[in-house]
């Protein structure tokens, strides 16, 4: 069975300040790709990025990095410079090869203070 | 570009009323579909994936029924809402490239609150 953990349920930060999101993961199937979604006060979620499971490099976007290490099943994801806009909730989410289902995480609640 | 549209976007409904919500999809061809609900303050909960005209699988056992009738369109439906239906629906479509998972990818949800 698949399953996503984001054990963090809010985070408040200061502006500029670094913020990291974890992410573990549960599967035994040897290809899955894990996804990160953001979902503003709007609500439609915003896709931000997908990695396979046999990419372990490292990705970095401006402010936003993301460090997948399978030795300890995580996928977490760290904003650097926080600015009020990445105020949402972050969803962290799995999908197995040949299976149909994305399996989210119960998100977590960032909040930014100016 | 593939755009994905939803609605309403908004919903009030009284118990035992009828429900339809609509889906489409433009620019891609036989994507796999996908209707989400997201009670308040939790995650996502799959309800139904479609990955064809007429096939759904349901994931949830519910008062909600989905219908594919056309490639692009999926419908989400009840014939009596309860209070428990209450909560935001997402609709997502993902490239069905056989091989690989892609992303999926969201329409902006339907808050219906049924009193």
């Amino acid at each position: 069975a698949q399953k996503v953990t984001q054990a963090q349920t809010e985070i408040s930060v200061v502006e500029k300040e670094d913020v990291t999101l974890d992410c573990v993961y549960e599967t035994r199937d040897t290809t899955y790709y894990l996804f990160w979604y953001k979902q503003p006060p709007s609500g439609e979620l915003v896709f931000l990025i997908r990695r396979n499971s046999f990419d372990e490099q490292n990705e970095i976007s401006g402010r936003y990095s993301w460090n997948f290490q399978k030795s300890t099943s995580s996928f977490n994801f760290t904003i650097t410079a926080s600015q009020v806009v990445d105020s949402a909730v972050y969803f962290c989410a799995l999908s197995v090869s040949g299976a149909n289902n994305l399996f989210f995480g119960t998100g977590t609640r960032l909040t930014v203070i100016p | 570009s593939q755009t994905i549209h939803q609605w309403p976007a908004t919903l009030v409904q009284p118990v035992g009323s009828p429900l339809s919500l609509e889906c489409t999809v433009e620019g891609t061809s036989n994507p796999n579909l996908y209707w989400y609900r997201q009670a308040a303050g939790r995650g996502l909960q799959l309800l139904f994936y479609s990955v064809g005209i007429g096939q759904i699988s349901s994931e949830v056992p519910q008062n909600l029924s989905a219908s594919r009738p056309q490639d692009r369109q999926f419908i989400l439906s009840s014939k009596k809402l309860l209070l428990s239906d209450s909560g935001f629906y997402l609709c997502a479509w993902r490239a069905n490239w056989e091989g690989t998972n892609t992303e999926a990818f969201f329409g902006q949800g339907t808050r219906l609150t049924v009193v």
